[in-house]
């Protein structure tokens, strides 16, 4: 049981390059989610997805696409990365609505738009 | 939407001292509130949430309690130990773990 396993750890992007950051659970999680953390900011919600074929707008949604084909999958697609794009981005995941169940949370990836 | 402020941004303490880190929130619907614990360059983990329908939650050297009149909620840290020394984060939600809003994190240092 390997948990929420992000990749990848670290990525360097130039401005205008477009990249997916990878995401899966192995925890049959119906609930997933990504969030960037910038310094004195905490977490922000990017996109989330309350099942497979289901996404929804968080906080902070431009710039980024996500899809989530299968229950265990949920990558995070930059289009045309922008320096404001600098960060550390976390997915996390978690059973569904009704027991409020903790979110788990992958190991991050630090991403630097040049 | 929700809107949580964390205070204070940074908190030293001597080593056996308490620790307390407060929250306010704004979202009357919100009934879930989380606390994170981050140490330096690893992901956030869960320490102890509470639920809006319970006052006070403890275990062990942490505790947290919600006054949902006042829309507010606190973290408590007895007899602080080294390994305390991190970011703690508060969150709330009116969805459960789902659309977490967090605020904005609290340094904290414990001095031995």
């Amino acid at each position: 049981n390997a948990g929420v396993t992000q990749t990848p750890k670290f990525q360097v992007l130039k401005t205008g390059q477009s990249m997916t950051l990878q995401c899966a659970q192995d925890m049959n999680h119906e609930y997933m989610s990504w969030y960037r953390q910038d310094p004195g900011m905490g977490l922000r919600l990017i996109h989330y997805s309350v099942g497979a074929g289901i996404t929804d707008q968080g906080e902070v949604p431009n710039g980024y696409n996500v899809s989530r084909s299968t229950t265990e999958d949920f990558p995070l697609r930059l289009l045309s990365a922008a320096p404001s794009q600098t960060s550390v981005y976390f997915c996390a995941s978690s059973y569904s609505q009704g027991n409020n169940q903790p979110q788990h949370f992958g190991d991050g990836t630090r991403l630097s738009i040049l | 939407g929700e809107n949580v402020e964390q205070h204070p941004s940074t908190l030293s303490v001597q080593e056996g001292d308490s620790a307390v880190i407060k929250c306010t929130y704004s979202d009357s619907a919100s009934n879930y509130f989380p606390w994170y614990k981050q140490e330096l360059g690893k992901r956030p983990q869960l320490i102890i949430d509470i639920r809006s329908n319970v006052g006070e939650k403890k275990d062990q050297r942490i505790a947290v309690t919600l006054n949902k009149t006042a829309k507010h909620f606190s973290l408590h840290i007895t007899e602080t130990q080294p390994e305390d020394s991190a970011v703690y984060f508060c969150a709330a939600s009116s969805q459960g773990a789902q659309k977490l809003v967090f605020g904005q994190g609290t340094r904290l240092t414990i001095n031995p």
